[in-house]
């Protein structure tokens, strides 16, 4: 069964700092890995996504790398702004129509 | 934005009560899929949809049930609510994204308090 794992749970910086969140999965067969953001009491934003057979995607100071061998995928933010204080969630999908199989996510506070 | 739409958006009922929430699309996807979020848990699917009529059975399904009779209509159904269906419900969508690949969109959410 597949299961995905984030560290830190939560993660406190200043702001300008470069930060990695990390995302770890047990099976290495997936079809994809998208990263979101959510706010509280809101739904979830994707932020990226990531193919099986890619390494990386980048969007603006955002980006995710994927090491699907070794199970694993980050989220690099650079400059971090107090707006990026969120839940980032990763989530991988084992097949093209199947479901997300969630972590339970990394709370960002970036502090003015 | 992807065309999801859920209500309602916020519903406070007694245990024992029947609800139903609606998940709306108006992007003609056929996979559709319920997930409910609790703290310490993330994410978890409840049930999902492959086309009117069908569908199956997620990680966390008892208590649940849903039907599809639209390819835009997607109903999750607590057939008598109970305190530990208190959660926020999401419905997801699912689509070839600008990436080429599949990608799960999500509606903004259903607050169900069951008292």
């Amino acid at each position: 069964k597949q299961e995905v794992t984030q560290i830190p749970a939560a993660l406190s910086v200043p702001e300008g700092e470069n930060l990695v969140l990390n995302c770890s999965f047990t099976d290495s067969a997936i079809y994809n890995l998208q990263w979101f953001r959510q706010d509280p009491g809101k739904g979830l934003t994707s932020l990226l996504l990531i193919q099986s057979s890619q390494r990386e995607q980048t969007s603006g100071r955002l980006n995710a790398s994927l090491d699907k061998s070794s199970g694993r995928s980050t989220l690099y933010i650079a400059a971090s702004q107090p707006g990026d204080s969120a839940t980032y969630l990763c989530a991988v999908k084992e097949g093209s129509q199947g479901n997300l199989i969630f972590g339970k996510g990394t709370k960002l506070s970036v502090k003015p | 934005d992807a065309g999801i739409t859920q209500s309602p958006r916020h519903k406070v009922t007694e245990t024992g009560t029947p609800v139903t929430l609606r998940c709306h699309q108006t992007e003609n996807h056929r996979y559709m899929y319920w997930y409910r979020q609790d703290p310490g848990h993330g994410l978890r699917l409840i049930h999902y949809s492959y086309g009117v009529k069908d569908t199956d059975k997620g990680e966390v399904s008892d208590g649940y049930s849903v039907s599809r009779s639209k390819t835009e209509d997607f109903l999750l159904t607590l057939e008598s609510a109970t305190s530990s269906q208190t959660s926020v419900y999401f419905c997801a969508i699912s689509g070839i994204g600008t990436s080429g690949s599949y990608e799960q969109y999500f509606g903004p959410g259903t607050r169900l308090t069951v008292t």
